[in-house]
């Protein structure tokens, strides 16, 4: 079956940039799909962030799309999410996910266990 | 932005007890809504999309109902595993998505 892992540091200074990489297997990006990034702040409810196509076209939150870049490598399977200038209020634990095969379905089905990042100097 | 409101908070229920979660969006959102249950320290899993479909190996006392602004996830006969948290999503203004802020359900 699909599963989903992310990796990438559990710490990100602030004002620095954030990296992480959601690895896939059991299903080949290639193949379809959008693949999403997600990221729940503690106690709260989650929060989209973007997401991407194996051609490497990408949707992003409004409210993000300026620090936001996420890219695909399909020979790795595997995408990455880049957030910018972060602060504390970034401080999550960040999910990757399969998203959607078309836009009219565009729910989130399987995410990854999700990987904390603090943001702290 | 749609803003997706999630009543009660918190639900308490005996195990066997009918649970009924309420989702209410800012404006109509047709169908397309979803529905996770997450557990302490794990990631949120998919129970219902489409406002009442199952997702693959959800258990039939979980169901989804409604359209619109106004939405329903019931548990007809809540197991130990059922108490979590649940969140609803929209997805009716692509590619833009938005969770509410979820309600847990626990053991009275």
């Amino acid at each position: 079956q699909v599963q989903l892992q992310e990796s990438g540091p559990g710490l990100v200074k602030p004002s620095e940039t954030l990296s992480l990489t959601c690895s896939v297997s059991g299903y080949s990006i290639s193949s379809g799909y959008y693949w999403g990034w997600i990221r729940q702040p503690p106690g709260k409810g989650p929060e989209w962030i973007g997401s991407v196509y194996h051609s490497g076209s990408t949707y992003y939150n409004p409210s993000l799309k300026s620090r936001v870049t996420i890219s695909v490598d399909t020979s790795k399977n595997q995408f990455s999410l880049n957030l910018n200038s972060v602060i504390a209020g970034d401080t999550a634990v960040y999910y990757c996910a399969r998203a959607a095969i078309a836009a009219a379905y565009n729910w989130f089905d399987p995410w990854g266990q999700g990987t904390l990042v603090t943001v702290s100097s | 932005e749609i803003v997706m409101t999630q009543s009660p908070a918190t639900l308490s229920v005996s195990p066997g007890e009918r649970a009924t979660l309420s989702c209410r969006a800012s404006q109509s959102v047709s169908s397309n809504l979803a529905w996770y249950q997450q557990k302490p320290g794990q990631a949120p899993r998919l129970l219902i999309y489409g406002a009442s479909a199952r997702a693959t190996g959800i258990p039939a006392r979980f169901s989804g109902s409604g359209s619109g602004t106004e939405f329903t996830l019931t548990i007809s006969s809540p197991q130990s595993e059922d108490f979590a948290v649940y969140y609803c999503q929209q997805y009716n203004n692509w590619p833009m998505c938005s969770f509410g802020q979820g309600t847990k359900l626990e053991i009275k």
